[in-house]
């Protein structure tokens, strides 16, 4: 299985734009890149996907590079509220579909 | 939108009982999984199911055993509880993908076991 590499630990003001990045240098060609966040004492909550194009949402951009072996999610204007762990992962297509392996992830603190 | 409940939210066992953990999701998901989560660490997959009346192994799946008789609910069970079973246990449910389109995993809120 494709594995992803994150930071530890990233640190941001409040207010600026935060880059979170993931490597995954040996995702398949079928393999979609989803992040997920998880909050103090919460479970995990989806944030963003993508597959080679760059996503947007209300709560995210995702940039993938182009040969798709790192992506970045970018957080545009960091509050309080987005300090938690963030996990990127790999989730395959057809019959690995189903697969979704979390990592340790980043821990994103945000300064006030 | 109820989503995805984990039934209960906080349980102590005393070593050697027996308890179950229900997940009950309400969005029609195929997919069903269960994982644990201790401190400082991410999320490891116990079991996991990809319909109704199947169940696989997932990474961590000794001492754990699960059922999914009805499409709705995924149960987590503990025969004989363990101190090392003590953790945080999330449940997740997930449509297939269809149409080319990949899909997003819905979490439970946790529950959260003592083993003493």
């Amino acid at each position: 299985d494709a594995k992803t590499t994150q930071p530890n630990s990233m640190e941001s003001n409040e207010e600026e734009p935060v880059h979170l990045p993931c490597n995954h240098s040996t995702i398949s060609g079928t393999d979609y890149i989803h992040w997920y966040r998880q909050l103090p004492s919460q479970g995990p909550e989806y944030v963003i996907h993508g597959l080679t194009s760059n996503v947007n949402n209300r709560m995210a951009s995702l940039a993938i590079a182009e040969d798709r072996k790192s992506s970045t999610l970018i957080l545009h204007r960091a509050t309080l509220r987005d300090a938690a762990v963030y996990y990127c992962i790999l989730t395959g297509s057809g019959g690995s579909n189903y697969k979704l392996t979390f990592g340790k992830g980043t821990l994103l603190t945000v300064n006030p | 939108n109820a989503g995805v409940t984990q039934t209960p939210k906080f349980r102590v066992l005393k070593t050697g009982q027996s308890m179950t953990l229900l997940c009950a999701q309400d969005m029609n998901h195929e997919y069903m999984y269960w994982y644990r989560q201790d401190p400082g660490m991410g999320l490891r997959l116990i079991h996991y199911s990809v319909g109704e009346g199947t169940t696989a192994k997932g990474e961590v799946p000794d001492g754990y055993n699960v059922s999914r008789l009805k499409k709705q609910n995924f149960l987590l069970g503990l025969e004989s509880a363990a101190p090392s079973q003590t953790s945080v246990y999330f449940c997740a449910s997930r449509k297939v993908m269809t149409g080319g389109l990949n899909t997003e995993a819905f979490f439970g809120q946790g529950t959260r076991l003592t083993v003493v």
